[in-house]
């Protein structure tokens, strides 16, 4: 696609359920990165992929919280018994291969645990 | 531990002004520096991109400067223009083994008034 794309944009759930995150990168880009936005916060790093393995994945904030790539391109990030501190902005960007690219994020998903 | 510092925190200015924002980091060791902007509810735009051999970046009416000893970077903005107001969040990418991730700064919240 044309951007890094994101779904869904708005998730509103009970606390204790599962959710999943979607990120689809821009095409060719290897790289891919999620960041999470808290109110209030600055922008967190919680894992990145290069390709489909996951060489960094310190900013996880505990298991309840994790993430696949597949096929080199689509990620989904899965929190686990959502606790109410989860609610947040999950952003996802993606790069060309390399440490110099350019990062571009995606509109994020809105996650409200209630 | 890099951390990414900006100032001022907000900054209202008349629309035309010219403006300089200021993104201060810890550790030199860095890939390279992106200025992002950041409108209410959405994901981040990238804005220039400074790679650690650079000095400085144009695109438009902005101009990103980058003193990679001293840890500093500037993004100066031209003749601002009401649609300029937005968070501007500048960030850098670390020389860590397999980390390759970007570290964020809060962010300077700018409004242009007319």
């Amino acid at each position: 696609g044309a951007g890094v794309s994101q779904s869904p944009s708005n998730k509103v759930t009970e606390k204790g359920k599962d959710v999943e995150l979607r990120c689809d990168p821009i095409s060719g880009h290897t790289a891919l990165y999620w960041y999470r936005q808290s109110l209030g916060q600055g922008l967190e790093f919680l894992i990145y992929f290069q390709g489909n393995s996951a060489p960094d994945k310190s900013g996880l904030p505990s298991d309840r919280f994790s993430a696949e790539r597949t096929g080199g391109s689509v990620s989904t990030l899965t929190i686990q018994r959502t606790q109410q501190e989860d609610s947040a902005v999950y952003l996802c960007a993606s790069s060309q291969q390399g440490a110099g690219g350019e990062l571009f994020f995606g509109e994020g998903s809105r996650l409200t645990v209630l | 531990k890099q951390e990414v510092t900006q100032i001022p925190a907000a900054l209202s200015v008349p629309e035309g002004e010219n403006l300089v924002l200021n993104c201060s980091f810890t550790d030199s060791a860095i890939y390279n520096l992106q200025w992002f902007r950041q409108d209410p509810g959405k994901g981040l735009t990238s804005l220039l991109l400074i790679q650690s051999s650079q000095r400085e970046q144009t695109s438009g009416r902005l101009n990103a400067s980058l003193d990679k000893s001293s840890g500093r970077s500037t993004l100066y903005i031209a003749a601002s223009q009401p649609g300029d107001s937005a968070t501007y969040l500048c960030a850098v990418k670390e020389v860590t083994g397999g980390g390759n991730k970007l570290t964020f700064g809060t962010g300077t919240q700018l409004k242009v008034e007319l």
